[in-house]
């Protein structure tokens, strides 16, 4: 069974600050990795995608690879309250193309 | 305006009832896909499909049923077999759904609830 896992949260953060969100994934066969937000009642919506280990940034967006530790991470600098939503983590096994998504943390960027 | 467009935005039904929610995109992706979430959960996959006259049943496909007679669209029958239908539904495709660089993009969803 592919798994990948994430804190609910809720995860808070004050308006500024860096926002850590982490997944961790079962299958060591994964090669692609997505990162979504979904703001309430809203389709999920693509951030970012990495596929090679270290960091990969895009604005105030940074995604974090390690294979070998089997977890990727985003970071949110400058954290505003129009990013307060729930991200979700997916995980694609190389030679597929169905993603497994994990359940999603929920981010508050309070003022 | 190239995108996912899915209808109606909000449906309600009655028990007993079967009902199509549509899917259509304009982005000339060969891959698309039925999801459904429900309150605090993931993504949970129904269908999907590679290639027009092709789809291939998900994780929890019982109650649902789909065609694929065009590649612009991907529409998602909800029969009376379903036996907790009421959830949001969700829309999606990709490029060639070969995996590799292939991202998903999704529709703005369709809530289905039943009376």
């Amino acid at each position: 069974q592919k798994e990948v896992e994430q804190n609910s949260g809720p995860l808070s953060v004050p308006e500024g600050a860096i926002a850590s969100l982490n997944c961790t994934y079962s299958d060591r066969g994964s090669q692609s990795f997505f990162w979504y937000r979904q703001y309430s009642g809203k389709s999920p919506e693509l951030i970012m995608f990495i596929y090679s280990n270290g960091d990969k940034e895009d604005g105030r967006f940074t995604a974090q690879l390690n294979k070998a530790s089997q977890y990727v991470s985003l970071l949110i600098r400058d954290s505003q309250p129009s990013d307060s939503a729930t991200y979700l983590c997916a995980v694609r096994r190389g030679g597929s193309y169905i993603p497994t998504f994990g359940r999603g943390t929920s981010l508050i960027v309070h003022p | 305006d190239g995108g996912i467009t899915q209808s109606p935005k909000y449906l309600f039904r009655k028990e007993g009832q079967n009902v199509t929610l549509s899917c259509e995109q304009n982005l000339n992706h060969d891959a698309m896909y039925w999801y459904r979430q429900d309150p605090g959960q993931g993504l949970r996959l129904i269908y999907y499909s590679q290639i027009v006259n092709d789809f291939q049943k998900g994780d929890i496909a019982e109650g649902y049923s789909v065609s694929r007679e065009k590649k612009e669209s991907f529409p998602l029958t909800v029969t009376s077999a379903q036996k907790n239908p009421t959830a949001f539904y969700l829309c999606a495709s990709s490029p060639q759904g070969l995996g590799g660089t292939d991202t998903q993009y999704f529709g703005p969803g369709t809530r289905l609830t039943v009376l």
